[in-house]
């Protein structure tokens, strides 16, 4: 079955550089969300999007923006990076029905940035 | 705020051991809670759910009930395996975000448990 898709899977930047972190959603998902996850931390919810609209707003930098595009794929933009933003970031994806046990989040593998 | 407390680890057992990762919520009402498993060097996997009051997730020979009174959800299996090796979170869902999506997750801090053989 096909499964949520991040791209790169590892990405290297330096402080003050800039990185596009891509997402691709299991085939019919409406749903997008990101997630970070620092060292030895749990996952931490940035954004998410529901039919290319944001449907909620969590700990997200300013210097991050995201959308999610008509094929349903999203993009988290990060600017001026820090390292603090060294992390791992996770997308992950559902697709809306009436019912909660159904609405299941279903995530990427990741991507591993490195701020040096 | 909603949070999510998970037992201090690391856990470390011998194979066919009996397992128990305690975790208990904070919120207010009647959220979905949820265990993933994070397998070295990859993605979160859900384990298993529960959506109301006294209903037992259960997968792969683990299982979990939503305790209201305790505000707990309890993950356990009756005999680890090797393989069961990973970091095991508790999390738990609210509802709709924006009236529209269903909402986002709030984690534990993560349990590592190391079986072996």
């Amino acid at each position: 079955a096909a499964g949520v898709i991040q791209s790169p899977r590892h990405l290297i930047k330096e402080k003050r550089e800039t990185a596009t972190l891509k997402c691709y959603p299991i085939p019919r998902h409406d749903t997008v969300y990101w997630y970070q996850q620092g060292p030895g931390q749990d996952p931490q919810f940035l954004i998410s999007f529901y039919e290319k609209m944001q449907s909620d707003k969590g700990s997200i930098p300013d210097r991050f923006s995201a959308q999610q595009f008509s094929d349903y794929h999203s993009e988290l933009n990060m600017s001026s990076l820090e390292l603090g933003d060294s992390a791992l970031y996770f997308c992950a994806s559902s697709y809306w029905t009436s019912g909660a046990a159904k609405n299941i989040q279903y995530f990427g593998a990741g991507t591993r940035l490195s701020v040096l | 705020g909603d949070s999510v407390t998970q037992m201090e680890g690391p856990v470390t057992l011998s194979e066919e051991a009996f397992l128990t990762i305690n975790c208990t919520y904070t919120a207010t009402g009647y959220p979905s809670l949820f265990w993933y498993v994070q397998y070295p060097g990859e993605g979160l996997q859900l384990l298993l759910k529960a959506t109301k009051a006294d209903d037992k997730g259960s997968n792969k020979g683990f299982e979990a009930t939503y305790r209201k009174e305790t505000t707990s959800f309890h993950l356990e299996k009756g005999s680890v395996q090797v393989s069961d090796s990973a970091v095991y979170f508790c999390a738990l869902r609210w509802g709709y975000a924006g009236g529209t999506s269903y909402g986002k997750l709030t984690f534990g801090q993560g349990t590592i448990l190391t079986v072996h053989p």
